[in-house]
């Protein structure tokens, strides 16, 4: 069966510091991956979406940047983070373009 | 590109019936799908519906009308477990877009 990870589940961060989070699936192979955020009380933006190694579609244009660097690994970036990068941060991947499947997310606070 | 609204919150009582809307404008449309979330969770997929007409999952139903650019999920004999936030979202070309989400507070 298809599972996705994604961690750390919770972090703390000072302003400025840089951020990486790692997402990885298993049990599929070329998968359509996604980043998304989520402000408190608030919907999904989608942020970041890959179709393959090393295509990255950006949605927003911010302070975060997106990589993919293999197959069923999908990476969230920052190299300055900033206190409105603060949410819960999800990834998923889509199976049979209907139903997205997510990670146990990231809540992160830039403090 | 895409946007979707809903409404921000509904309330019932436990065994009701609820409905919860979602329209859409899409500049592509592959299907609407619905998600449930509960607090400090991730969302979970509930339905699919690419056609128009009723989809029915057990408890929960959803509806598309792609003429309207319209959907709405049927949650049937709620239960207080069904308390926490539904999202609708678009499937576009290679990308999928969410509602702003509901809010749905279950009573006793």
């Amino acid at each position: 069966s298809q599972t996705i990870h994604q961690w750390p589940a919770t972090l703390v961060q000072p302003v400025g510091s840089p951020l990486s989070l790692e997402c990885t699936v298993e049990g599929t192979s070329n998968p359509n991956l996604y980043w998304y955020r989520q402000a408190a009380g608030r919907g999904l933006q989608l942020l970041f979406y890959s179709v393959g190694i090393g295509q990255i579609s950006s949605e927003v244009p911010q302070n975060l940047s997106a990589s993919r660097p293999q197959d069923r690994q999908f990476i969230l970036s920052s190299k300055k983070l900033l206190l409105s990068d603060s949410g819960f941060y999800l990834c998923a991947w889509i199976r049979d373009t209907t139903e997205a499947f997510f990670g146990q997310g990231t809540r992160l606070t830039v403090v | 590109g895409q946007s979707l609204e809903q409404p921000s919150e509904v309330t019932a009582v436990e065994g009701a019936i609820v409905q919860i809307n979602c329209t859409y404008q899409t500049s592509g449309f592959y299907g609407l799908s619905w998600y449930q979330q509960h607090d400090g969770g991730a969302p979970t997929f509930l339905s699919y519906n690419a056609l128009d007409g009723l989809e029915e999952t057990g408890r929960f139903s959803s509806f598309l009308s792609r003429s309207d650019s319209y959907g709405y999920l049927l949650l049937q004999e709620l239960q207080m477990k069904d308390s926490a936030s539904y999202f609708c979202a678009v499937r576009g070309f290679q990308k999928l877009v969410f509602g702003t989400g509901t809010r749905l507070l279950v009573s006793p």
